[in-house]
């Protein structure tokens, strides 16, 4: 159980354009997901959390403009980066959180390999 | 804002050794969670931990919550060379349920 999938597992694109990754949990439901990106050989870095219904809650230093998320049913959160630049070649990665009270119990997508040329 | 050290940053190991690392942080969490991560793949979790003084095994990995509830480890028994991977722990207890992340270990295992 517990199964987050996310599509695509990798996108290059040209700069400029925008890229929509979707994140669905599989196999229940969850009212919060979080999107991180992770530069080679760092950490996970918290970029938003989604909450069903609700607008999205940004870390500071990531434009809401720019990384639009989308969390429109407790399955399917989705994250569109808008006018890609070279420098949003990332992996991006989603997590969904089980359970709707203070269990924090994360379990992650795959991921998404984004190139921008 | 809540910080991790996590340590080491990095193992090389012989298969068949034991593996010991940590996080311990200025703050206290409510949960520690420790991830895998193999490259090109999202994290995987391994262990949660709710309680401090907690002790939780899974496999041949065990993990424990510190008493402090200010630190966590993680022990691998007996390695073998699928353990190769990146390690995070990770601090809840955010009013949200967002996470802390370490900066990851990474462990190497010579077969």
């Amino acid at each position: 159980g517990a199964v987050v999938s996310q599509h695509p597992s990798w996108v290059i694109c040209k700069s400029g354009t925008s890229v929509k990754i979707e994140c669905r949990s599989l196999d229940f439901q969850a009212t919060t997901m979080f999107w991180y990106r992770q530069f080679p050989k760092q950490s996970l870095m918290l970029m938003a959390t989604s909450n069903e219904g609700s607008k999205a809650t940004y870390e500071q230093g990531v434009e809401k403009d720019k990384f639009l998320i989308n969390h429109a049913s407790l399955t399917l959160s989705t994250l569109t980066v808008t006018s890609a630049h070279p420098e949003d070649s990332s992996f991006y990665i989603c997590s969904a959180r089980l359970g709707s009270g203070r269990d924090p119990e994360q379990y992650f997508g795959p991921g998404t390999r984004l190139t921008v040329t | 804002g809540q910080q991790l050290n996590q340590s080491p940053q990095s193992m090389f190991i012989q298969e068949g050794e034991d593996v010991s690392m940590n996080c311990t942080s200025s703050s206290i969490f409510n949960t520690w969670l420790w991830y895998k991560q193999d490259p090109g793949e999202g994290p995987v979790l391994l262990i949660a931990l709710y309680k401090a003084g907690e002790l939780t095994s899974n496999g041949r990995l065990t993990a424990q919550f510190g008493i402090t509830r200010k630190d966590s480890f993680l022990n691998i028994s007996a390695s073998i060379p699928s353990d190769v991977g990146i390690y995070f722990c990770a601090g809840g207890g955010g009013s949200q349920g967002n996470l802390i992340f370490g900066k990851g270990t990474k462990l190497s295992v010579k077969p």
